[in-house]
C-alpha cells in the first residue's frame, strides 16, 4: 500500500515570496491534515479536511496561509507571502475516516527554508 | 485543553539494555495516546496507540507503552535496545471530549541515542 506522498521535499525561497506544497493521501483516506514542525518542536496542526470540507483550521494563520482539497483527494497548502518564521517542515497526514481513535499516517514532509 | 510533556530532551542507552522514553499528558477526560518515531529527513512513523482496555500496549519494532491513569503517564519502553532504534520519538494525545476535529497535540520530542 502506497503511503502519503508529498512534494517537493525541499524548497528554499526569499521572504515575501509565495510557495505551494502538494500532498496525496493514502488511497481511500477521507481525512487529511497539514502540520507545521519547527526545528526542535513537535508537529502542530494547521488544518484538517474531511473529504473536501474543512473540519478545523483554528491554528492556520489565515492572513498568509491557505489550503484546499477541491476533489476530496489531494491537497495543496500555500504560503503567500512567506516570512522567516515560516521556515519549518510541513507534514501531511491522512487517516481513514477521521474518527477520534483513527491513526494518522504521515508523509515524508517538505522542508521549507525562508531566507 | 490537551497537552503533552516529554521531560527528557535526550535519552542515552547502551545496546541490549532496556529503554524508557517518558511522556505525561493532561486532558479533561479519558485520553487517546499515541507514540510516533521520526528518522532523519523522514516523516513520522506510527508505533502504537492506547484507546481503551489493557494498560500495556504492544506496537511495532518490539516497542510497548504503559498507560498509567493515576500518574497521567504513557511511557514508551523496549526490553532490549538496538542501535537502529536511535531516532526522535514523539508522544501525542487526543482528548475525545473536545468534539469536532481530530487534533493530535504532540510533545516536544525525545531523542534516543543507542550506543553500541
Amino acid at each position: 500500500e502506497a503511503g502519503v506522498a508529498q512534494s517537493p521535499r525541499y524548497k528554499i525561497i526569499e521572504k515575501r515570496q509565495s510557495v505551494a506544497f502538494w500532498c496525496n493521501p493514502i488511497s481511500g483516506h477521507a481525512t487529511l491534515y497539514w502540520y507545521q514542525q519547527i526545528l526542535g518542536q513537535g508537529p502542530k496542526l494547521l488544518i484538517q479536511f474531511q473529504n473536501n470540507g474543512v473540519v478545523d483550521d483554528s491554528q492556520l494563520p489565515k492572513d498568509r496561509f491557505s489550503a484546499e482539497r477541491l476533489k476530496g483527494v489531494d491537497s495543496t497548502l500555500k504560503i503567500q507571502p512567506a516570512k522567516l518564521e515560516d521556515s519549518a517542515v510541513y507534514l501531511c497526514a491522512s487517516s481513514l475516516v477521521g474518527g477520534s481513535t483513527d491513526t494518522q499516517y504521515f508523509g515524508p514532509g517538505t522542508r521549507l527554508t525562508v531566507l | 485543553a490537551q497537552s503533552v510533556a516529554q521531560p527528557e530532551d535526550q535519552v542515552n542507552v547502551a545496546e541490549g539494555n532496556p529503554l524508557t522514553v517518558k511522556c505525561t499528558y493532561s486532558v479533561s477526560g479519558n485520553p487517546y495516546l499515541f507514540w510516533y518515531v521520526q528518522y532523519p529527513n523522514r516523516g513520522l512513523q506510527f508505533l502504537l496507540k492506547y484507546i481503551t482496555g489493557d494498560n500495556l500496549v504492544k506496537g511495532s519494532y518490539g516497542f510497548e507503552a504503559e498507560f498509567n491513569k493515576s500518574q497521567t503517564s504513557f511511557h514508551l519502553k523496549k526490553p532490549s535496545a538496538l542501535v537502529s532504534d536511535s531516532a526522535l520519538y514523539f508522544c501525542a494525545v487526543r482528548d475525545p471530549q473536545l468534539g469536532a476535529g481530530n487534533m493530535l497535540t504532540f510533545g516536544g520530542g525525545t531523542r534516543l541515542m543507542v550506543k553500541p
